[in-house]
């Protein structure tokens, strides 16, 4: 079955540091999402991207983060200067087409700010 | 008000038996809801769609109250592998992000 995978699985780093979270959404989908969970609280929205742009962004989605389609199969978060906030899960989710609503999750990026 | 609201339990559960929980939404117009499951540290996973007419997946139902704005989950005959958190997941639009509850978790014991 199709799957959503991310890499690293944890990812250590200073504050201050940039990092950027990599994924590969399932095949043919053409709707990206990333979301994040503080450890202990709900899953929140960051971004959603389509046709090589972004469709949607939250409040949280500030000007230290990006993300890209760097070809045809990577999608990636980038944080230029992280923050101990920031410090949390980080999921990628792909979705199939406008006919449905249903998103695959990836394993997620443990992300440790210090 | 919290755009979608679900009791964090524990529900504590003797294997067997049956638990149900609700969920609510604050946006009447919302289109779509789900219920997700979520193990330790681990991705959310797709349960079930919930429709307005209510379904059915082996143990598990779904319903949905436009009316009353919540969703409920109801798990029949509680397995030991049903212990994880239950996350409620609504869409305002479509295509649009998912909105999660803080989720119930739920507690099967022998």
């Amino acid at each position: 079955e199709p799957e959503v995978t991310q890499t690293p699985s944890h990812q250590v780093t200073q504050m201050g540091q940039e990092v950027i979270l990599h994924c590969v959404p399932i095949s043919n989908h053409l709707y990206f999402y990333w979301y994040r969970q503080i450890l202990g609280q709900k899953v929140e929205f960051l971004v959603s991207f389509y046709n090589n742009e972004i469709s949607e962004k939250s409040e949280i989605f500030d000007d230290q983060f990006s993300v890209e389609r760097p070809d045809g199969s990577n999608f990636t978060l980038k944080i230029r200067s992280t923050k101990l906030e920031d410090s949390a899960m980080y999921f990628c989710a792909s979705r199939g087409t406008e006919l449905t609503d249903t998103q695959y999750f990836g394993p997620g990026t443990r992300l440790t700010v210090l | 008000r919290k755009e979608v609201e679900q009791d964090p339990g524990p529900f504590n559960v003797p294997e067997g038996a049956t638990v149900a929980f609700n969920c609510t939404y604050s946006n009447s117009a919302s289109q779509s809801f789900f219920w997700y499951r979520q193990d330790c540290r681990k991705e959310p996973k797709l349960l079930m769609s919930v429709y307005s007419s209510g379904n059915e997946d082996g143990r598990f139902t779904a319903q949905l109250n436009r009316a009353s704005q919540y969703i409920s989950l109801l798990i029949r005959d509680s397995k030991l592998s049903d212990s994880a958190t239950y996350l409620c997941v609504v869409v305002k639009a479509a295509g649009n992000k998912l909105t999660f509850g803080g989720g119930t978790r739920v507690l099967v014991k022998p």
